[in-house]
């Protein structure tokens, strides 16, 4: 499943599916971005970043891509697992704002049995 | 060690008490942060510390006091909070001041 639209606050996924979550930012200077991963009850976890200078980045079953031409980030999941159910953050930095990130607003990947 | 440690899991005070939390890390990250969460909200920043010194304060009330014993320590003092000052904080710590690594936090609820 495909999120619809930016911002989207709950996204619900068919176990086994790819997720896509996206992710809007406004600051041009941003050069840094980063997505968090938070289950209830537990601080954020760091799940994949990248830098202004790449496109693309890969992890293990997560994929993040960026589009600094209309400011867009997403969070690829690949074959989501019950396991994935969490609240996705996106943040970003920027080097003239040293030691300070963003956090974007969420959103909630439901798995679906 | 790799993680960030927060103390207590949780903690209800009253509007008179005076309380601290406590984060810890033994990663030898030079920056340490505290945000507030509220529920269904994203983290805000409150102090960034760089070097054990601080170098961010968001505007954030006096009645919460940060401290930097060490570059392993950093606490938030507490003292005459509000009912809307209950949330969770989260304490986090970065080699280099963009990735962050968050410890599991401390609910707060204020009385």
């Amino acid at each position: 499943g495909e999120s619809v639209g930016l911002h989207l606050p709950t996204l619900s996924v068919q176990e086994g599916d790819n997720s896509i979550i996206n992710c809007a930012y406004s600051n041009s200077a941003s050069d840094y971005f980063i997505w968090y991963k938070q289950e209830s009850g537990k601080g954020p976890q760091f799940i994949i970043d990248i830098r202004s200078n790449m496109d693309k980045r890969q992890g293990q079953r997560v994929t993040v891509l960026l589009n600094k031409t209309v400011k867009h980030l997403s969070l690829q999941i690949a074959a989501t697992q019950p396991g994935d159910s969490a609240v996705y953050f996106c943040a970003e930095g920027d080097e003239n704002r040293d030691d300070k990130i963003i956090f974007g607003k969420g959103t909630r990947l439901h798995i679906l049995p | 060690d790799t993680e960030v440690t927060q103390t207590p899991k949780h903690l209800v005070m009253g509007m008179t008490n005076k309380k601290s939390l406590k984060c810890e890390q033994h990663m030898g990250h030079r920056a340490m942060y505290w945000y507030k969460q509220k529920a269904k909200k994203p983290p805000e920043l409150m102090f960034v510390y760089s070097y054990e010194k601080l170098s961010i304060n968001e505007s954030v009330p006096s009645r919460f006091s940060p401290e930097c014993p060490n570059s392993s320590l950093l606490n938030l003092h507490l003292h005459a909070l509000q009912p809307e000052d209950s949330a969770l904080y989260l304490c986090a710590s970065s080699p280099e001041g963009n990735e962050q690594y968050f410890g599991p936090g401390t609910r707060l609820t204020v009385t």
